[in-house]
C-alpha cells in the first residue's frame, strides 16, 4: 500500500465553522506534512511532524491546528477561516527524512472553499 | 536566505522533442534535489532524486543533471509525449526539521 489517503476530497465551510481534514498512510512513514497550494502556485509547507512530534510550523495562523494522534494519522483542524484560506490542502508522508534517500508521497488533496 | 527558482513560463514543445527544465537554488548544503510531476487538482508525484555528489540520474525517458558549481539542476524529458503535459516541480530538502520546499514549478505542454 503506497497511498496517502485524504478526506474529504472537497469541503465547503463558512467562516464560523469548525472542520477537520484527515490524512492517513500505512507505509510506516514517520514524517508527515501539510502543504497549502493556491491556484498556479507551488505547494507551500505549513507543518511537519517527525515521529509524531511537531518539528516545523511555518508561522501558520492559529486558525489552523495540526494534530498527529499516531504514526498513521494526521489531522488539520480548521476554525474561523477566511475566504483567502480557500486552497488545495495536501498531506504528504515520507520515511524520514524526505530528501536523503527517500521521496515524499502525496495525497490527492482536499479542495477547501471558505464562504 | 534559501531560494529555489524554476522558469515560471510555460514550456510548449512538439511531440517527440526533448523538453529541458531548469531549477536553480541558493544556500542549500548539502543538497538533495527531487523532481515531482503534478497534474491539475492532484498531489505531486515523485519522479527522481539526485544528490549533490551525483552528476546525472536517469529513469526511462527522464534525465536529471546536477551542477553544484552553478547550483543548478536540469530535468530532461526525451521523446516527449502529450501525456507528459503537466507541471514539473523541483524540491530541496533541509535536514533540520525534515523540511521539503518546492520551487515555483514549470508547466509543460506537449503538442501532438
Amino acid at each position: 500500500d503506497t497511498e496517502v489517503t485524504q478526506t474529504p476530497k472537497h469541503l465547503v465551510m463558512g467562516m464560523t465553522n469548525k472542520k477537520s481534514l484527515k490524512c492517513e498512510q500505512h507505509m510506516g512513514h514517520r514524517a508527515m506534512y501539510w502543504y497549502k497550494q493556491k491556484a498556479k502556485k507551488p505547494p507551500e509547507l505549513m507543518f511537519v511532524y517527525s515521529y509524531e512530534k511537531l518539528s516545523i510550523n511555518e508561522s501558520v495562523p492559529s486558525r489552523f491546528s495540526p494534530e498527529c494522534p499516531n504514526s498513521s494519522l494526521l489531522n488539520l483542524h480548521l476554525h474561523a477561516l477566511q475566504p483567502e484560506d480557500s486552497a488545495l490542502y495536501l498531506c504528504a508522508s515520507s520515511l524520514p527524512p524526505a530528501g536523503l534517500n527517500t521521496e515524499a508521497f502525496f495525497g490527492q488533496g482536499t479542495r477547501l472553499t471558505v464562504v | 536566505s534559501q531560494k529555489i527558482e524554476q522558469n515560471s513560463e510555460a514550456l510548449n514543445i512538439q511531440e517527440g522533442k526533448t523538453a529541458t527544465l531548469t531549477c536553480n537554488y541558493t544556500n542549500y548544503s548539502p543538497a538533495y534535489l527531487q523532481w515531482y510531476r503534478q497534474d491539475p487538482g492532484r498531489g505531486p508525484v515523485f519522479l527522481l532524486l539526485i544528490r549533490e555528489n551525483e552528476k546525472e540520474k536517469r529513469k526511462e525517458r527522464l534525465k536529471v543533471t546536477f551542477d553544484t558549481t552553478l547550483k543548478q539542476s536540469l530535468f530532461h524529458i526525451t521523446a516527449s509525449q502529450p501525456a507528459d503535459s503537466a507541471t514539473y516541480l523541483c524540491a530541496l530538502f533541509k535536514a533540520a526539521g525534515n523540511k521539503l520546499t518546492f520551487g515555483g514549478g514549470t508547466r509543460v505542454l506537449v503538442k501532438p
